[in-house]
């Protein structure tokens, strides 16, 4: 079985640029997070999604960050526009419909210079 | 509010020796706890979980970890450590209504294992 596929693993910007994550879930994990990692630290929940409803956005800056998870499968993550304090890394999980495991996806390493 | 704490940022131990991870976390009701393992450059991955039932759980890669209520703790042990399993280690516990409607985890800042040969 397929884990859970994130694009890019790197991407280096510029301030003020905008950047794009996707993440592609375990087939029939219905839940996805998005997590932000910064260096020396644990995993901070951004958003989460059941099916194509985002239930969970309190966390998420709204003024530069948003997210899409059209037809309740892949999702993608934004930002627009970066400022420096985003170089982090972006983390998908998921999990299954009646599930209580998250499974992780390999993260997008985000540097802005 | 909900927080775990790992008290250790970096343990080195001897390839072989036995190893001790450290989790307190602060929760009202009986948590859902997790251990998560990342390699560099890796996404995290399930050690082991704990519901509810036998307070000793066992994961992969042999692992194990108890949920002492009283201590409000969940440590990570390892009998012998192998040189593979340096990588950061991560608490983390399921916030209010997980497994429900809300499903979030928070975690704590992680543990950096040194494996020394």
């Amino acid at each position: 079985e397929a884990g859970v596929v994130q694009s890019p693993r790197y991407k280096i910007i510029e301030k003020k640029q905008p950047v794009a994550f996707w993440c592609n879930p375990i087939s029939g994990h219905n839940t996805l997070y998005w997590y932000l990692q910064n260096l020396g630290q644990g995993p901070e929940l951004l958003i989460r999604y059941e099916n194509e409803e985002a239930v969970d956005d309190s966390q998420l800056p709204k003024d530069r960050f948003s997210a899409e998870r059209l037809k309740g499968v892949d999702s993608t993550l934004k930002i627009q526009p970066a400022e420096l304090g985003d170089s982090a890394v972006y983390l998908c999980a998921t999990t299954p419909r009646g599930g209580d495991t998250q499974y992780f996806g390999p993260g997008t390493r985000l540097t802005v210079l | 509010a909900q927080s775990v704490t790992q008290p250790d940022i970096h343990i080195t131990v001897s390839e072989g020796a036995s190893l001790e991870l450290r989790c307190n976390y602060s929760y009202g009701a009986t948590p859902y706890l997790f251990w998560y393992v990342q390699s560099p450059g890796q996404g995290l991955q399930l050690l082991l979980k704990y519901f509810s039932g036998d307070t000793l759980v066992q994961g992969i890669k042999g692992f194990e970890a108890e949920f002492k209520r009283s201590q409000s703790s969940f440590n990570l042990r390892k009998p012998s450590v192998h040189w593979s399993d340096a990588a950061e280690y991560f608490c983390a516990v399921g916030a209010p209504g997980y497994g429900g409607s809300q499903g979030n985890l928070i975690f704590g800042k992680g543990t950096k294992l040194s494996v020394k040969p």
